[in-house]
């Protein structure tokens, strides 16, 4: 059972470029999930996914963000016109439905220059 | 808003019993607690959940008090590889998401 895997694990751009990341959940959840996360701070709800439908976005999630799952398996979460503020970790995460627990991977580390 | 509260930071000896404390006062009753740790650049690993009775796994145990308000992760044999940030969460079983706190900063020492 391989984990949550997400790529790049590290992204440095120019303020106003677009960025986009890739999340590969564990095989067969059907909950997929996005957090970010500044320093020193604990991750925060983005959005999530039920297979291929977005259910909840936060109010975090700017017009700048959009984030897919086309296929109900891997998702991607988009960044358009990124800011400094932009710079976090992008943590995503996976579940079977209920009351099971959400596994994260590892994330990718945003760097706006 | 967090719905936890845990100390910022506590220290234990490799070989010892680390003791988390986490205050969820305000649980309701079909809110689970939920532990997560999360080791320097690293996604956040699940540890633990339990609902009202204690429970055991490999990797910890989770004391529940009996009306719930408050609970305990007990990690038997610290080492150095659990120096990490510990996290409290309460949650409903079905809802969308985990609200994360500061969590508790854990280092163990030789």
């Amino acid at each position: 059972d391989t984990g949550v895997s997400q790529n790049p694990r590290h992204k440095i751009t120019k303020r106003g470029q677009n960025v986009t990341f890739r999340c590969d959940p564990i095989s067969e959840h059907n909950r997929l999930y996005w957090y970010r996360q500044t320093l020193g701070q604990g991750p925060e709800f983005l959005t999530y996914f039920q297979n291929e439908a977005q259910l909840e976005k936060s109010r975090l999630l700017s017009d700048r963000f959009s984030a897919e799952r086309p296929k109900g398996s891997f998702s991607t979460l988009e960044i358009q016109r990124t800011e400094q503020g932009d710079s976090a970790m992008y943590l995503c995460a996976s579940s079977w439905d209920t009351d099971q627990p959400q596994h994260f991977g590892d994330g990718t580390r945003l760097s706006i220059l | 808003d967090a719905k936890t509260t845990q100390p910022p930071s506590m220290d234990c000896a490799e070989g010892r019993a680390a003791n988390l404390p986490c205050n969820h006062s305000t649980i309701s009753g079909n809110e689970y607690v939920y532990w997560y740790r999360q080791i320097h650049s690293q996604g956040p690993q699940y540890i633990i959940h339990g609902l009202k009775n204690n429970e055991t796994n490999e990797m910890a145990s989770l004391i529940i008090t009996e009306d719930r308000k408050s609970s305990t992760l007990i990690l038997p044999h610290a080492t150095l590889r659990d120096t990490a940030v510990y996290y409290c969460i309460s949650n409903t079983g079905t809802a969308s998401k985990l609200t994360f706190g500061t969590g508790t900063r854990l280092q163990v020492t030789l």
